[in-house]
């Protein structure tokens, strides 16, 4: 039973326009998220992250946005680049500190 | 810095051959990850380890995975015996008591 849910497997956008990733969990006790982005052939890398505490957080291009009650968090990159087509990976936390829980991954493709 | 280093980057073998993975963590990082990389289950934790020991293997998929780390700087992932369907990209992860983890470039695996 998956607890972190990417049901998107692959999404294209424009060049310049904004790509917009979503994440939904069930475990209600998780209280950290993190998205992680894997080019080919190269481990997963941290991109950005969210506390439970938080509803938003923001880094240059890259936006989280967390809803708790509808247990739902989003990706927003404004604007998406050609070097931003990669796999994005949606992982979270509870506060026990297990570990990281992955989606299965989108695949954003980013068209010049 | 190095980061954590995977050995080897492809293997190529037959079935019911021995493999062994190896994997390098981050200098002073007290956590160590072995995941797997599929389409279908896309990224899933086999197991890990706090400061050496194991802590969680249960999603080692069956008793032909093994996996040790006998010192901070060593873990070694083997499969015997192995078969195609575990043909698969195998990820070492290393983290320092956060969430972040800091992944290798992983080990594609094919095994025919």
């Amino acid at each position: 039973d998956q607890q972190v849910k990417q049901n998107s497997p692959s999404l294209s956008v424009q060049e310049g326009r904004i790509s917009i990733l979503n994440c939904d969990y069930t475990n209600s006790m998780f209280d950290y998220f993190l998205w992680y982005k894997k080019y080919p052939a190269e481990g997963p890398t941290f991109l950005i992250s969210i506390s439970s505490i938080k509803d938003k957080n923001e880094d240059g291009r890259f936006t989280v946005f967390l809803n708790k009650s509808a247990k739902h968090l989003s990706l927003h990159i404004v604007p998406s680049q050609p070097g931003d087509s990669a796999v994005y990976f949606c992982a979270a936390s509870d506060p026990g500190n297990t570990p990281l829980v992955f989606g299965k991954g989108t695949r954003l493709s980013v068209i010049a | 810095d190095a980061g954590v280093i995977q050995s080897p980057r492809h293997e190529v073998t037959e079935m019911g051959q021995e493999v062994t993975l190896r994997c390098k963590p981050i200098s002073g990082h007290n956590s160590l990850f072995w995941y797997r990389q599929t389409m279908m289950r896309g990224l899933e934790l086999l197991i890990y380890f706090n400061n050496n020991v194991p802590i969680d293997d249960s999603g080692m998929p069956e008793d032909r995975f093994s996996a040790k780390m006998p010192n901070a700087s060593f873990s070694t992932l083997k499969i015997q015996p192995s078969e195609p369907r575990d043909s698969a990209v195998y990820f070492c992860a290393s983290s320092l008591g956060g969430f972040e983890q800091f992944f290798g470039p992983g080990t594609r695996l094919t095994v025919l």
